[in-house]
Formats: structure tokens, sequence, C-alpha cells
């Protein structure tokens, strides 16, 4: 069963200061990731997309990571600022028929002055 | 580009009534169309796909006399929940297919937040 586990579920962070968010997946065949932001009340937006050659891209202030080998990707937020509070979803897309994506939980990330 | 816009962003209706959301691709044709619900604290669910020109397929559990899907253009698909009744109560989000770095994307709305009283 495709499943995409995110972790952790909620994180609090000082503005200023860095943070990872993990995001674990079982989707196959893997044919790309996505990392979203969703600000509450609003629809989800792309940060990134990565595809199975990808290991890393860049998008201002965040940084995605994927390990297609152990199924495993990281978004790093730097330097995070208040308007950074929102929930970060992981979605995983299979290579089958109907572009299908697999979401994960989501980590609700609240930043504090 | 590659923007979706949903109408209305808010919506308060009567149980019994039925309420249409709309979702429309301003600057790019899309033949595919998804329609997902999300409650609170939870991650988005999907409940059909939408096919230009076509019925639309619904995911399992999801009742497809309930929640009317009509996808008429390639920049227009509509939701229309019928007989709403509180437990519909629920944030709306759509999605059209597009291309981004040669990869399909789904692009999302805004979303459409019902509450039936």
């Amino acid at each position: 069963k495709n499943q995409v586990e995110q972790s952790p579920q909620s994180l609090i962070i000082l503005e200023g200061k860095n943070c990872t968010l993990q995001c674990n997946y079982t989707v196959s065949p893997f044919s790309n990731l996505r990392w979203y932001k969703q600000d509450t009340g609003r629809g989800p937006v792309s940060l990134t997309i990565m595809t199975f050659s990808e290991n890393t891209k860049s998008n201002g202030r965040y940084t995605a990571t994927l390990d297609a080998d152990t199924k495993q990707s990281s978004l790093h937020i730097t330097a995070s600022q208040l308007s950074d509070s929102a929930s970060y979803i992981c979605v995983v897309s299979g290579s089958n028929a109907g572009n299908m994506l697999t979401f994960g939980g989501g980590t609700r990330l609240m930043v504090k002055p | 580009g590659a923007v979706v816009s949903q109408h209305p962003s808010w919506v308060i209706c009567k149980s019994g009534t039925s309420v249409k959301i709309e979702c429309r691709s301003l600057d790019f044709q899309a033949t595919t169309m998804f329609w997902y619900r999300q409650f609170p604290k939870q991650s988005l669910m999907l409940m059909a796909t939408s096919n230009e020109g076509s019925k639309a397929t619904y995911e399992q559990g999801v009742e497809k006399d309930k929640f009317l899907i009509n996808h008429a253009s390639l920049t227009l698909s509509t939701l229309t929940v019928t007989s709403a009744h509180p437990e519909d109560s629920s944030f709306y989000i759509c999605s059209a297919l597009g291309l981004a770095e040669r990869t399909d994307t789904q692009y999302f709305g805004p979303g459409t937040r019902l509450t039936v009283l």
C-alpha cells in the first residue's frame, strides 16, 4: 500500500532558527516528490518538485533533499520567519496511470517571535 | 502562470440545500481536475477525478449522487454538494493537472470553506 509518513506532526521554533521536516514514503513505482506549504484556510502551494534523479533542490530559504534508495526526503527551512507558520505537506506521485498522489499527513510548523 | 481559482471562497447554507463550487484554471487548459476534501488538522483526501467531457471517477466511499461533478470545459469543473448536511461541512479544494518542469503537476485552488447549518 502506498504511504507517506511525515515527522514531526507539529513543531514550534523561534523566529530566525532553522528546522528540518522529514518525509518517508513507500510509493512504488516512484515518479516524483513534492513539498507543499499550506497556510490555514488556503490551498497548498508548491515549494519544490523532485524526480528520481534529483537529490537536492532549493527554493529560497527552502531546501529539499531526496534519497530515492532509502525513500526519504527532508525539507530544510533556513532562518525561519513568522510567515513560515503553516502546514508542510509531502506528496508523492507514482508512475502509474491517473497521476494519483499520495499525501503525507503534514507537519504543522509554528514560528514564534 | 498555472493559477487555479475557486468560487466561492466560503459559503454558509442551510441543511437540505445544494451548493455549487467552481474550479477554474485561469491560464492553462486542464483536461483533468481533482476534488479534495480536508477536515481540520487532517491532510487532503481525494474525492474524485474529473475528466473533461466524461464522467468523473469517484474514490471509494464518496457518493456520486451527493457530490455531482461536471467538467464542462478545459478550464472549468464544478462540484455540487446536493442536499447538504452539517457533516458535509469541510474545506473543499480542487486542483488542475498541468505541466511543470516537464512533469505533470497538480496546481491547487485556494479552497472553499463550506459550513452547513
